[in-house]
């Protein structure tokens, strides 16, 4: 158990629509990432947020959007859905400040299927 | 950009048997993640190197940083069923607190 919560566990959608992933990061947790998995593939590197703010993007479009709260939850929305959007979604929390080296703790990730 | 590969894609052990799995940067290492991963689920936090040389163990699992920063292994001693999963090893991205993975050994340990 790492503390790291994400709803829902399965979703499926049609292309075009629109979606809001959940997560719950460990209480003290101020740096939450989200990662896309595809089948087969790690982990690659969405974006981060530190303190609400947007804190690093990686090599995804804008319609991958977040957003964190202060009671240690956030949010991945994807807009215009297509078919390589499915994947394992997972976050991932961990303690402190930005450009810190410090252990991420994951979620068990929300599985999205685009039809 | 840095990438890390990871050998073999997937291994196959009676239970019992020692294995291990490698993996290899193009570039300095500022932070080395070993993850477990069950199909389908999170990632499981086994162990963190930084240091050149650093090694550390929990229960059956070694993991050792070589001296470059630049590969890293995780020994299992005597694989049970329970040893059975995807493993991942991540990297800092250099100046960021973010990580970039390889792509995992799936393991299959046989009763």
């Amino acid at each position: 158990e790492t503390g790291v919560t994400q709803s829902p566990t399965h979703l499926i959608k049609t292309r075009g629509q629109q979606v809001t992933l959940r997560c719950s990061s460990q209480s003290g947790h101020n740096t939450v990432s989200w990662y896309q998995q595809a089948l087969g593939q790690g982990p690659q590197f969405i974006f981060q947020y530190y303190r609400e703010e947007e804190n690093g993007r990686g090599n995804f479009p804008p319609r991958f959007s977040g957003l964190q709260f202060p009671n240690y939850s956030s949010e991945l929305n994807v807009n215009a859905l297509e078919l390589d959007d499915s994947a394992l979604y997972l976050c991932a929390s961990s303690p402190g400040g930005a450009g810190d080296q410090e252990t991420q703790y994951f979620g068990p990730g929300t599985r999205l299927l685009v039809l | 950009s840095q990438e890390l590969e990871q050998s073999p894609q997937s291994l196959i052990v009676q239970e019992g048997k020692n294995l291990t799995i490698n993996c290899t940067s193009s570039k300095t290492l500022y932070g080395l993640y070993w993850y477990k991963q069950k199909y389908g689920e999170g990632l499981i936090f086994l162990m963190m190197l930084q240091k050149g040389g650093e090694e550390k163990s929990h229960e059956k699992i070694t993991a050792k940083l070589d001296e470059k920063k630049q590969q890293s292994s995780l020994h299992i001693t005597a694989s049970q069923p329970s040893h059975a999963g995807i493993y991942l090893c991540g990297a800092d991205a250099a100046g960021a607190n973010n990580l970039f993975f390889g792509t995992g050994t799936r393991l299959t340990v046989i009763p």
